[in-house]
């Protein structure tokens, strides 16, 4: 079966840890996108990626670095420059990404990260 | 350039109806609905493109007023099932991406 899948489903991390959050999709989607949700409210775009090895900060990037080195992977790191890292994170990818065309993003079961 | 969303929570009976509206700021090119459930990831509900007709799914549609840069969801007797929060996305002419802010709705018996 297609899909995206994201690990861990649950996630602790102390202060000043560095964590890495996995994405992978056998969707062969170009694009893939991480996205930042916090209790009431709407999603966040943190990095996105259209090509290998190429990517893109979204509204929110301080604190987050990814690597896009797969089609198929797009890990996020949460690094400890990020200040309030506790949030749901989501993963998404779509067939291109590109303005204009009927693209829709497929998203991942999600990681919740909480910062002990 | 969030687009903004209204109402932001609405509760209704089984088989009443329910409008959701999405706005922006912006020109659009086009308007993606999702749905999320509590704990779970966004689904794809539909898509409206500039210059494209009134979509539907079932008993749940949605328009595109491209002049006014809104679009609007509409639930019609709307079933347990429907609960989750829906959230706009809206595409505009940058290929610049933003999800709205979410409207959480709730159907009891």
């Amino acid at each position: 079966d297609g899909g995206i899948t994201q690990s861990p489903k649950y996630l602790f991390r102390k202060e000043g840890q560095n964590v890495t959050l996995s994405c992978e999709q056998n969707l062969n989607h170009d694009a893939m996108y991480w996205y930042r949700q916090d209790p009431g409210q709407g999603l966040r775009l943190i990095y996105y990626s259209q090509i290998v090895n190429d990517f893109q900060k979204g509204d929110i990037a301080e604190g987050y670095s990814v690597s896009r080195e797969k089609k198929e992977s797009f890990p996020l790191t949460v690094t400890s420059a990020q200040k309030n890292p506790t949030a749901f994170y989501l993963c998404a990818s779509s067939f291109n990404g590109l303005a204009g065309s009927t693209d829709t993003q497929y998203f991942g079961p999600g990681t919740r990260l909480t910062v002990l | 350039q969030q687009p903004v969303q209204s109402p932001q929570a609405v509760i209704l009976r089984e088989g009443e109806d329910a409008v959701i509206n999405c706005s922006s700021s912006k020109a659009l090119y086009s308007v993606h609905w999702y749905r999320q459930k509590h704990g779970e990831a966004p689904v794809f509900l539909m898509i409206l493109l500039k210059g494209g007709e009134q979509k539907g799914h079932e008993k749940i549609s949605a328009s595109f007023n491209e002049k006014k840069q809104q679009s609007s969801l509409y639930l019609t007797a709307s079933q347990l099932s429907y609960s989750g929060t829906y959230f706009c996305g809206t595409e505009n002419a940058g290929n610049q991406f933003y999800f709205g802010t979410g409207t959480s709705l709730t159907v009891i018996p």
